[in-house]
């Protein structure tokens, strides 16, 4: 069982769609989450970072972590074509200092 | 304030060539990550580098090999390509291991690097 599993789609809605975007995983000890966003021909951007179990909201965007399942969550609301993109998952924790990423989604919102 | 630089942009290569990657952090970042992305494996962990030191290292193989200057920047060494080394290398970096407190690592645009 892979550390991080995350449905790479791809993922295509209408515009102004409320998209959700998940990951599971198996480690126990990752405590720090993030999603990712990255542009055709870009690296990735940091979108949003939550520590622990909890909610986290930044404009349009939720972030949802559930350590008690290993489930992360991000949704979009009021999904705009500027949201097409990759998005990855990312968590770290533990004594090993490094940040595991999913595989990515591949979303694409249609005007 | 200058973003993560990565050169070369794209780069071809036959099997059994070696390669050499660079990377210029951002200013004042000391840490720098380089990962393999691919369509089959995705984002995959290389090594980490903080203060000259390889603080982390990936499940790659020997052949892989980087290393940090004083400066911060870093290198990455592929010798003996494969045809399966084809992949898009981005470099990343940080104020700290892992992205420091909020993991936030910040990406170059990547070096696309087709070995044939």
């Amino acid at each position: 069982q892979k550390e991080v599993e995350q449905d790479p789609g791809p993922l295509s809605v209408p515009e102004g769609a409320i998209v959700s975007l998940n990951c599971t995983y198996s480690n126990s000890a990752f405590q720090y989450f993030m999603w990712y966003r990255q542009y055709s021909r870009k690296g990735p951007e940091l979108l949003m970072y939550t520590y622990s179990s909890g909610n986290k909201e930044d404009g349009r965007f939720t972030a949802q972590v559930d350590k008690s399942s290993k489930y992360i969550s991000l949704f979009i609301r009021d999904s705009q074509p500027s949201d097409s993109a990759t998005y990855l998952c990312a968590m770290s924790g533990g004594s090993n200092y490094k940040l595991t990423f999913g595989k990515g989604t591949l979303l694409t919102v249609n005007p | 304030k200058a973003g993560v630089t990565q050169t070369p942009r794209y780069l071809i290569k036959t099997r059994g060539q070696q390669v050499t990657l660079s990377c210029s952090p951002i200013s004042g970042h000391r840490s720098v990550s380089w990962y393999q992305q691919t369509p089959g494996q995705g984002l995959q962990f290389l090594f980490e580098y903080f203060s000259e030191t390889q603080r982390n290292k990936g499940n790659f193989p020997g052949r892989f090999s980087g290393r940090q200057f004083s400066n911060s920047r870093s290198e990455m060494n592929v010798s003996t390509l494969e045809l399966g080394d084809s992949a898009l290398y981005l470099c990343a970096s940080s104020t700290g291991l892992a992205g420091g407190n909020t993991g936030e690592l910040f990406f170059g645009e990547g070096s696309r690097l087709t070995v044939l």
